[in-house]
């Protein structure tokens, strides 16, 4: 099955600097990255995702890249704000409607230093 | 328009009892995951129904089963619980191969 892996675990940025996070995934098949933000006691929110058919994609302050050959994709958060700490997730999965299993990492937690 | 809702919100059970939990999708969505999540860790997969189909299972005891019904809504079951069953259960919807998810089940086993 897929199995993916996320670094680094733990992220202090001063605000308004960068942060990147990066995963990569075993199963070639996989194609579908998303991007989920989850604050202290609450939902996994979708923040951006990515399809196996494009490299780059970005809005606003988020961008995410994928490189398929070596199976890496990596979040990246520009200017960041105090409202970016949380804990971020990446996923794969391979889509095939209906049957859309996703395998998450470990996490990373992000904290902005004001 | 509402999102993805579940209930009850917090639950605490003991060991051997069993526990149902609920989810309503978006509306117009006709997949439904359930995902385990425990303290500290990423979602882990458990089910995943479309059209009150079976489509996906994860690598969890026969303990856990799920259905979903003629509405897309869906049910979690875990019979004989186990103090290691605690954790937060979400649920998300699907249209598409975007998941969305709901706010969780908080399930705590004494």
């Amino acid at each position: 099955g897929e199995n993916v892996e996320q670094h680094p675990s733990t992220l202090s940025v001063q605000e308004g600097d960068s942060a990147v996070i990066k995963c990569t995934y075993s199963d070639s098949a996989s194609n579908y990255f998303p991007w989920y933000k989850q604050e202290l006691g609450k939902r996994p929110q979708l923040i951006i995702d990515i399809r196996s058919n494009v490299g780059e994609k970005k809005d606003q302050r988020i961008a995410v890249t994928l490189n398929k050959t070596a199976k890496h994709f990596s979040l990246h958060i520009t200017e960041t704000q105090p409202e970016d700490s949380a804990v971020y997730f990446c996923a794969a999965s391979s889509t095939n409607f209906g049957n859309e299993k996703l395998t998450f990492g470990t996490g990373t937690r992000l904290t902005i230093i004001p | 328009d509402a999102g993805v809702t579940q209930s009850p919100t917090h639950l605490i059970k003991t060991r051997g009892q069993h526990v149902t939990l609920r989810c309503s999708p978006i509306s117009g969505h006709k997949s439904v995951s359930w995902y385990q999540q425990v303290l500290g860790q990423g979602p882990q997969f458990i089910f995943q129904y479309y059209e009150k189909e079976e489509r996906g299972r994860g690598n969890f005891p026969d303990r856990f089963s799920a259905r979903q019904f003629p509405n897309y809504s869906s049910e979690l079951n875990v019979n004989a619980l186990l103090l290691g069953d605690s954790a937060l259960y979400l649920c998300a919807s699907s249209s598409t191969d975007e998941q969305f998810f709901g706010p969780g089940t908080r399930l705590t086993v004494l």
